[in-house]
C-alpha cells in the first residue's frame, strides 16, 4: 500500500509569496493531521481533520495559515503571505480508528522562506 | 490534560552499549503508548506500541513495557548499532485526546562506531 504522499518535498520561496503544501492520506484513513517541525519548537500539531471536517485547529499559528480537506483523499496547507519564520518541515499524517489510532507520517515538505 | 515527558538529549553511546530512553506520561484513563523513530531527512515511523497495562511492545531489538503503576514506557535495547542513530519520540493516544496523538519532545540518539 502507498503511504502518505506529500508534495512538494522541498520548496524555497521568497517572503510574501503564497505557499501551498499538498497531502494524500492513506486510503481508508479517516483522520488527517498537519504537523510542523523546527529545531526550536520541536513537533507541533497544527490542525487535524476527521472525515474531512476540521476538528481542532488550535495549533494553527495565525491567520496566514489555512488548511482544507475537500475530500477523503486530498488536503492542503496554505501559507499566505509566507515569512522567514515559517521555514520548517511540514508533515502530513493519517490514521484510522480501525487500526488502533497509529499515525502514519509522510516524508515531509521542507520549506525555506528567504 | 494529557502529556508526555521524555529524557532530554542528545544521548551518545558506543556501539553495542545498552540503551534506555525514559518516558513518563500523564493521562486520563487508559491511553495507548507509542515510540516513533525519525531517521535523518525522513518522517516519523512507528517503532512499537502497547495498548494496555503490562503489554510489551517490541521491534528491531527495541522493547518498551507499559507500566501503569509508574506511568512509564521506557525504551530499551540491549546492543545498539550505528544505524540506530535517530531521534526517538514517545507518544500517547488517550481517552481525553481521542484520536489525537500527543508527542514528547524527542530524544536524539547518536551511536559511535
Amino acid at each position: 500500500d502507498a503511504g502518505v504522499i506529500q508534495s512538494p518535498r522541498h520548496e524555497v520561496t521568497e517572503m510574501g509569496q503564497e505557499v501551498t503544501l499538498r497531502c494524500k492520506p492513506i486510503s481508508g484513513h479517516d483522520y488527517l493531521f498537519w504537523y510542523r517541525q523546527t529545531m526550536m519548537r520541536g513537533l507541533e500539531l497544527l490542525i487535524y481533520f476527521n472525515n474531512n471536517v476540521p476538528i481542532d485547529d488550535s495549533g494553527m499559528p495565525e491567520d496566514r495559515f489555512s488548511a482544507k480537506m475537500p475530500n477523503a483523499s486530498f488536503s492542503t496547507l496554505k501559507i499566505q503571505p509566507s515569512e522567514p519564520r515559517d521555514s520548517a518541515v511540514y508533515f502530513c499524517a493519517s490514521s484510522s480508528t480501525r487500526t488502533g489510532n497509529t499515525i502514519y507520517f509522510g516524508e515531509g515538505s521542507w520549506l525555506t522562506v528567504v | 490534560g494529557d502529556s508526555v515527558t521524555q529524557m532530554e538529549g542528545p544521548v551518545t553511546l558506543s556501539e553495542e552499549a545498552f540503551l534506555t530512553i525514559n518516558c513518563t506520561y500523564t493521562a486520563t484513563g487508559y491511553p495507548s503508548l507509542f515510540w516513533y523513530v525519525q531517521y535523518p531527512g525522513e518522517g516519523l515511523q512507528l517503532l512499537l506500541k502497547a495498548t494496555k497495562a503490562d503489554d510489551k511492545g517490541s521491534n528491531k531489538g527495541f522493547e518498551a513495557t507499559y507500566r501503569k503503576e509508574t506511568t512509564s514506557f521506557h525504551l530499551e535495547k540491549g546492543s545498539v548499532q550505528v544505524s540506530d542513530s535517530a531521534v526517538y519520540f514517545c507518544a500517547l493516544s488517550g481517552y481525553s485526546s481521542a484520536s489525537k496523538i500527543i508527542f514528547g519532545s524527542g530524544t536524539r540518539l547518536s551511536i559511535r562506531p
